[in-house]
């Protein structure tokens, strides 16, 4: 079975920081990759899909990049509502989820 | 609006059965690949199943093949989850959430999420 990973596990960072957050699968799975956005007591929310296409209504700040094996998401520019559990998901095969990246404010 | 309501969780004993549901508003059902996602209690996300847009085709996560069963009724706009043999390890919040595919590069992704209901299994 293929596994994702992400790194790192967990994240502090201040508001106007630059962000990246790393996903990667332990054998290629082309573009995809799907990002979600899980704030606390709340459902996850789709950020991005196909490793880099930005979902509607998503802040531009935010960006997919990679394929294979490795992904990145970015926040170019973090706002205080940006701080979650970022998830990434693998949508070939059976669907996996990444362990998630908590977020946190320094 | 489109939006995804699910209902049905509750505590239950191990061994125990549960039906979950999910109407979906603001959209057709049939339109969509339909599936449920859970999270144990301060865990990450697991994938359950999902289902085709006619009910033909039902993809489950190995660990809970055979007990779990995915179905949907379009004309309710419902979907549902059928848990058996319920464990303590079945403890979760589950969510409903529709799967859009992107015309441009095929892709799947859950695009819409319920709120989730909570199954608790215990004695």
């Amino acid at each position: 079975d293929i596994q994702m990973t992400q790194s790192p596990s967990s994240l502090s960072a201040s508001v106007g920081d630059r962000v990246t957050i790393t996903c990667r699968a332990s054998q290629s799975i082309s573009r995809s990759l799907n990002w979600y956005q899980q704030k606390p007591g709340k459902a996850p929310e789709l950020l991005i899909y196909a490793a880099s296409s930005l979902q509607g209504g998503v802040p531009s700040r935010f960006s997919g990049s990679g394929s294979g094996t490795e992904f990145t998401l970015t926040i170019s520019s973090l706002q205080p509502e940006d701080f979650a559990t970022y998830y990434c998901q693998r949508y070939s095969g059976p669907i996996t989820f990444g362990p998630g990246t908590r977020l946190e404010i320094k | 609006e489109v939006q995804v309501v699910e209902s049905g969780g509750n505590l239950v004993q191990p061994g125990g059965s549960l039906r979950l549901s999910c109407v979906g508003t603001g959209f057709s059902l049939s339109n969509h690949w339909m599936g449920w996602v859970r999270q144990a209690p301060g865990q990450g996300l697991e994938w359950v199943a999902n289902i085709n847009r006619d009910g033909s085709g039902r993809y489950y996560v190995d660990s809970l093949k055979g007990r779990f069963t995915i179905s949907r009724d379009n004309a309710k706009n419902s979907l549902y989850l059928q848990m058996n043999g319920l464990r303590a390890g079945d403890t979760a919040i589950y969510y409903c959430a529709r799967i859009v595919v992107d015309a441009v590069t095929g892709m799947d992704a859950y695009d819409t999420w319920g709120q989730g209901t909570m199954v608790t299994v215990s004695s």
